[in-house]
Order: C-alpha cells, then sequence, then structure tokens
C-alpha cells in the first residue's frame, strides 16, 4: 500500500505487503530527517533518519527514500506486520534547531 | 535514567485551575523539547532548552504557558488558568545535541481540562 501527497491520513495494508509512507517537507534548507513511529497512547519512537547528504538509507525492514529536489521524503516498510500498525510522523530539522513534524499518517495492518 | 521521563501520565483538572507538568530528560542530554499533542493531530512545537541558552517560547500558545529548566535538567511546563482547549497530550523530548541528532521522547502528559 502507498499514501500519497501530503496529507493523506490513512494508509490500509495487507500484512505481508510492503507499506510506503510519503511525506512532503516546506523547507528547503532542512538538512536532518527522521520518521518517528507512535503507537497508541505512547510517545513517538525513532524509527530512521537521513541527512541531506544522502538519498537513500536502510534499517532492519525499513528505508529512507530523501528526494531533495521536489522536497519529498518517504518511508517503506517491507513484509509489513501487525505490529507496524501506528501513525508514522515524518520530522525535518529545520535551519535552526527544531524538529517540525508533519502532520502524520496512520497505517492499519489487515491480516 | 533509561529514558524520558514524564510526571504524571494523566492529569484531569477543573477549568481555571493551574497545572505543572514535568519532564526528566536523559542524563546528559543538553537539548530539551515540549510539544502538544491535540487528538489526532501532529506535534505542536511549544519551547525549547538548549545548554544555558535562553530558551525559545516562539512556539507557547499564550502567556498562560511558561516552562523552565532547573539546572539544565529537569522541565517544568506550567499552564495557568487551564481552558478546555488545553486538553492535549504534552510531550517532551530530549537530545544529545542541539541539531542533526534523535530526538527521544516520554511517553507523554494527557490533560484533561473539565
Amino acid at each position: 500500500g502507498e499514501s500519497v501527497g501530503l496529507h493523506l491520513p490513512t494508509l490500509s495494508v495487507q500484512e505481508g505487503d510492503n507499506s510506503i509512507i510519503n511525506c512532503a517537507y516546506s523547507n528547503s534548507a532542512s538538512d536532518y530527517f527522521i520518521w518517528y513511529k507512535q503507537e497508541s497512547g505512547k510517545g513517538p519512537q525513532f524509527i530512521i533518519d537521513i541527512r541531506s547528504n544522502m538519498d537513500k538509507r536502510q534499517g532492519q525492514r525499513v528505508t529512507v527514500l530523501l528526494n531533495k529536489t521536489v522536497k519529498h521524503l518517504s518511508l517503506q516498510i517491507a513484509a509489513t506486520q501487525p505490529g507496524d500498525s501506528a501513525v508514522y510522523f515524518c520530522a525535518e530539522n529545520t535551519n535552526d534547531y527544531k524538529l517540525s513534524f508533519g502532520a502524520g499518517t496512520t497505517v492499519t495492518v489487515r491480516a | 535514567g533509561a529514558g524520558v521521563s514524564q510526571s504524571p501520565s494523566n492529569k484531569v483538572t477543573e477549568k481555571g485551575k493551574d497545572v505543572e507538568l514535568r519532564c526528566d530528560p536523559i542524563s546528559g542530554h543538553t537539548a530539551l523539547y515540549w510539544y502538544r499533542q491535540s487528538l489526532g493531530q501532529g506535534l505542536e512545537f511549544l519551547i525549547y532548552f538548549q545548554g544555558n541558552s535562553a530558551p525559545d517560547k516562539s512556539g507557547l500558545p499564550s502567556d498562560r504557558f511558561s516552562a523552565e529548566r532547573t539546572g539544565g535538567s529537569v522541565s517544568t511546563l506550567t499552564i495557568q488558568r487551564t481552558q478546555q482547549e488545553d486538553s492535549a497530550v504534552y510531550l517532551c523530548a530530549s537530545s544529545l545535541a542541539p541539531r542533526g541528532t534523535e530526538a527521544f521522547f516520554g511517553q507523554g502528559t494527557r490533560l484533561t481540562v473539565v
């Protein structure tokens, strides 16, 4: 499954399929980006980060892609599992120090 | 401690009362953030502390909100004369450096103003 657009709030994906969550960031001067996962009743948890001198970074089952030309960030989750159900936020580190967060995408994994 | 600790985890208060929310950051982290998250919404920046520098209060929504950080460690967010629109989850985060590093979040304080 794939979310498109700036603020598509939900993504439903079949267990075992790959998920793609998209995020458009606002500040061309941002040079550090983070994806967070937030489960119900918990604070956001770090998933993966990427710096602007990179286009791609891989972690365990997750890949982040950065397209600076169009100011677009994506998170790919391979073989989505029920435990991946959560809200996913992208965050950008602007040219000062603030981490600015996107609106978030709710991912629901269907069994 | 092992992570960012916030207290209380839940707070119910009457409209017009003052509340204090506490954050214990990870030891050694110089940067500390407060965010607010309304139900089903993203994270709204409130205030930022870095070392001994003056805090950035630009995100505080009104003068009823204030925060302090004592000794470069524990932080307290105070909301005076609470209003129903203040109901939200208040999240604290800390990071090792002012930018370019991961921010670790606490579990948050769920504030309900009745």
